[in-house]
């Protein structure tokens, strides 16, 4: 089993709708949690960063932790073609970074 | 804006010939990784430098990769020789400190080994 599980998708939404993306993890001892995205043929950005459990709200998006449940989620509103990419989440803990392997997002307009 | 610069973007190579990639992280990064990612799966950590020290390189297949930082700014990794299995997205990435905190990624090096 892997430490870090994430759905590789495709997810495919059409343009306006609010799409939540997800994680689950296994090691209680994770507690900064990132989700980075990746356009095709690019590495990846950070686009939110969490410590421990709550909401994060930036925009359009926000991220949310549930360490209870070790659960992970990023919801997008209102999503646009633009936001077509690749999520990865990443979670560390004693300064190694583990990431899951990203689930494919599709915007249709 | 600050980048980390990768080259070369794209590399078509045969097996059994090397492979070189180089990368200069944004100034002032202390902490450079070379990542490898395979479609469709996330980045897996190769090496991980701390100025000119190598601090984890355990998942690096040190019998035909070699990474180096020697002054502690941009760095080389090498393929000898290159296999079919080497095929991949190789990532650069920089952080201030090693500590958690952002990473910031080049745009990778496409690897095709035939």
């Amino acid at each position: 089993q892997k430490e870090v599980e994430q759905d590789p998708g495709p997810l495919s939404v059409p343009e306006g709708a609010i799409v939540s993306l997800n994680c689950t993890y296994s090691n209680s001892a994770f507690q900064y949690f990132m989700w980075y995205r990746q356009y095709s043929r690019k590495g990846p950005e950070l686009l939110m960063y969490t410590y421990s459990s709550g909401n994060k709200e930036d925009g359009r998006f926000t991220a949310q932790v549930d360490k209870s449940s070790k659960y992970i989620s990023l919801f997008i509103r209102d999503s646009q073609p633009s936001d077509s990419a690749t999520y990865l989440c990443a979670m560390n803990s004693n300064y190694q970074l583990i990431w899951g392997a990203g689930t494919k997002l599709i915007i249709k307009p | 804006e600050a980048e980390v610069a990768q080259s070369p973007r794209y590399k078509i190579t045969e097996k059994s010939q090397a492979v070189a990639f180089w990368c200069d992280p944004i100034s002032g990064h202390a902490t450079l990784y070379w990542y490898r990612q395979i479609l469709g799966q996330g980045p897996e950590l190769l090496v991980q430098f701390q100025d000119e020290s190598v601090v984890d390189d355990s998942q690096l297949p040190k019998d035909r990769f070699s990474a180096e930082r020697l002054k502690g700014v941009d760095s080389t990794l090498k393929i000898q020789p290159a296999e079919l299995g080497d095929s991949a997205m190789y990532l650069c990435a920089s952080s201030l400190g090693a500590g958690p905190g952002e990473l910031f990624f080049g745009e990778g090096s496409r690897l095709t080994v035939l």
